[in-house]
């Protein structure tokens, strides 16, 4: 059985730092979604990895995939207030459209 | 392009009640996902379909809880009775087939009394 392992759970941070999140995975897979959650709102999707050394950048996150050591990282650049938000990867537990395993997800908190 | 939709945005019952939830997912996807998300936790399956055919339905509870989509579009989970236990978020997904992309609808918070 899948899981699904974030770390930490919960991050504060100072406006401008930067930080990274870890989502480690049980079973071997080659698809990782990192989504943001807002409070009281739904998922949006930020990035979709889809192979071993998959990097992407959006703005002040960027997303990379190791499928070898089952480890996707979320790397926060010079952290800015609107990145509060809680943080959610997802593994597909076989490939595509099939079932997704979510980890808790990281409550991040920017402070100015 | 419109997102996934659902509708109520909230619902208060009392225990034993029912409740239905509404879906209508993306245009032409094909595939679509509900799942329960709990407070503090990320969302959870509880079934997916492939057009009108449920193929993954091993996470619903079916002594109380049953979902359908008709004609393959919009979709309709239902909990009969609820329970103390169901308060939760209800989120519907909708993918298309083969992309593994899945964009979430806003979802129904049920707050069971």
């Amino acid at each position: 059985e899948l899981k699904v392992e974030q770390n930490p759970l919960f991050l504060s941070m100072q406006e401008g730092k930067n930080y990274t999140i870890y989502c480690n995975y049980s079973t071997t897979s080659d698809r990782l979604y990192w989504y943001r959650q807002d409070p009281g709102k739904s998922l949006e999707s930020l990035f979709v990895l889809l192979s071993n050394g998959a990097v992407k950048q959006e703005g002040r996150l960027m997303a990379s995939l190791d499928t070898k050591a089952r480890l996707s990282t979320l790397h926060i650049t010079a952290a800015v207030h609107d990145l509060s938000a809680t943080y959610f990867c997802a593994v597909d537990s076989k490939g595509g459209s099939e079932k997704l395993v979510f980890g808790k997800g990281t409550k991040l908190t920017v402070n100015p | 392009e419109a997102g996934v939709v659902q509708s109520p945005r909230y619902k208060i019952i009392e225990k034993k009640q029912p409740v239905a939830f509404w879906c209508n997912p993306i245009s032409g996807h094909n595939t679509l996902y509900w799942y329960l998300q709990n407070l503090g936790q990320g969302p959870e399956l509880l079934i997916r379909y492939e057009n009108e055919e449920a193929v993954d339905d091993s996470q619903l509870p079916k002594d109380r809880f049953s979902a359908e989509r008709l004609k393959g579009v919009d979709s309709t989970l239902k909990i009969q009775p609820a329970e103390l236990g169901d308060s939760a978020v209800y989120l519907c997904a909708s993918s298309l087939v083969r992309t593994g992309e899945q964009f979430f609808g806003p979802g129904t918070r049920l707050t069971v009394l």
